[in-house]
């Protein structure tokens, strides 16, 4: 069966960076994408980028850009999000979600990764 | 960005009761959008794709329309699994500026 497992929970101070990895099976990991999506304590859902795991081409939200940094490792099924220059309202619940079905949309999540931004 | 708006911010209904969720958007999705159940400490859950689509496993009391800007949800017959915080997702540039609206949180009354 499908599987997203991330890493664990982490505690950074500001301007640290952080690296969360997913990694999947139960598919062909190089034939789809895997997208990131973090929520902040109380908050709605936020699209932070995608990359394809067959060419690592990425695309990442405007507001993130130059911050964080998408890549895949083919040989191990695992995907990365790098986020530099932590804030505080950086912390978040962070996701891995892939659209493997005929659905288009977001039908495999990992079960998230804590991210805590704090002196 | 296309900015996705969801009203109401909260609905309180009772269980067997009809919840009706909106979703609208700042310019036309056509019908890519989707609709997500989150429950505390749980990932998302694909609800509904495209508009109408029910995803694998969803019930039939959970039923999606709308195409352009306007959108709604609706769970004919409220379970009590029922009551969580739903998102609507738009993916009309698909992969790239993908939105998501802010939640309505169905509460029981």
């Amino acid at each position: 069966q499908v599987q997203l497992v991330q890493s664990g929970a982490e505690v950074k101070k500001p301007g640290a960076s952080v690296k969360v990895s997913c990694k999947a099976s139960g598919y062909t990991f190089t034939s789809y994408g895997i997208s990131w999506v973090r929520q902040a304590p109380g908050q709605g859902l936020e699209w932070m980028g995608w990359i394809s795991a067959y060419n690592g081409n990425t695309n990442y939200a405007q507001k993130l850009q130059g911050r964080v940094t998408m890549t895949t490792d083919t040989s191990t099924s695992t995907a990365y999000m790098e986020l530099r220059s932590l804030r505080s309202d950086d912390t978040a619940v962070y996701y891995c979600a892939s659209v493997l079905g005929s659905s288009s949309s977001y039908d495999y999540w990992g079960q998230g990764t804590l991210v805590t931004v704090s002196s | 960005e296309i900015v996705l708006t969801q009203s109401p911010a909260t609905l309180s209904l009772s269980p067997g009761e009809r919840a009706t969720l909106s979703c609208r958007a700042s310019q036309s999705v056509s019908s890519y959008l989707a609709w997500y159940q989150q429950k505390p400490g749980q990932a998302p859950r694909l609800l509904i794709y495209d508009a109408s689509n029910r995803a694998t496993g969803i019930p039939a009391r959970f039923s999606g329309s709308g195409s352009g800007t306007d959108f709604t949800l609706t769970i004919s017959s409220l379970e009590p699994e029922d009551f969580a915080v739903y998102y609507c997702q738009q993916r009309s540039n698909w992969p790239r500026d993908i939105t998501f609206g802010q939640g309505t949180r169905l509460e029981i009354k």
